[in-house]
């Protein structure tokens, strides 16, 4: 069984509609948790970090945490076509290493 | 301030060769952090060098190595090529804890890697 679990997707979506993406995990001693964005033949970008359960909103994007249940979320409001990409969890293990979701990929269809 | 550089961006070999990959951070970034992309696995970490210091290592054949020098840039190998080696290689580096550490990598392009 593999420490972070990301539906691989793919989702499609019509503009502006509400998008949520998850990752379960297994590891109760993961600290941070982050979402990355990653467009074709580009490297990840960080899109979102929370370290605490609960909710973390900036713009269109909301991070949700709830590590009793070990399951995060990300919420995009408002999508648009460019937001399809690829979308990874991620979270800390500690020691410099972070485990990844293996990617959900979105398209958003104008 | 550029971002992190790889280099080669694409490279193909055959088995039993080897590959060389170069990565050179953001500056003022002394972490470096390489990571392998497949789409079965995902990312998966190689191992991480702080100050020419290896200070963690994946769960990969010790066919992968790496190094990192006093400028903060870093080299990884992959000896002895084989076909599921395949993937693109990503290498990302860090700020500083004293700026603000917030646990974001930022990531290069990626180097991305065929082998027949």
């Amino acid at each position: 069984q593999k420490e972070v679990e990301q539906d691989p997707g793919p989702l499609s979506v019509p503009e502006g509609a509400i998008v949520s993406l998850n990752c379960t995990y297994s590891n109760s001693a993961f600290q941070y948790f982050m979402w990355y964005r990653q467009y074709s033949r580009k490297g990840p970008e960080l899109l979102m970090y929370t370290y605490s359960s609960g909710n973390k909103e900036d713009g269109r994007f909301t991070a949700q945490v709830d590590k009793s249940s070990k399951y995060i979320s990300l919420f995009i409001r408002d999508s648009q076509p460019s937001d399809s990409a690829t979308y990874l969890c991620a979270m800390y293990a500690g020691t410099y290493k972070y485990i990844f979701g293996t990617g959900t990929r979105l398209k958003v269809l104008a | 301030k550029a971002g992190v550089t790889q280099t080669p961006r694409y490279l193909i070999k055959t088995r039993g060769q080897q590959v060389t990959l170069s990565c050179s951070p953001i500056s003022g970034h002394r972490s470096v952090s390489w990571y392998q992309q497949t789409p079965g696995q995902g990312l998966q970490f190689l191992f991480e060098y702080f100050s020419e210091t290896q200070r963690n290592k994946g769960n990969f054949p010790g066919r992968f190595s790496g190094r990192q020098f006093s400028n903060s840039r870093s080299e990884m190998n992959v000896s002895t090529l084989e076909l599921g080696d395949s993937a693109l290689y990503l290498c990302a580096s860090t700020p500083p804890r004293e700026t603000g550490y917030t646990g974001e990598l930022f990531f290069g392009e990626g180097s991305r890697l065929t082998v027949l």
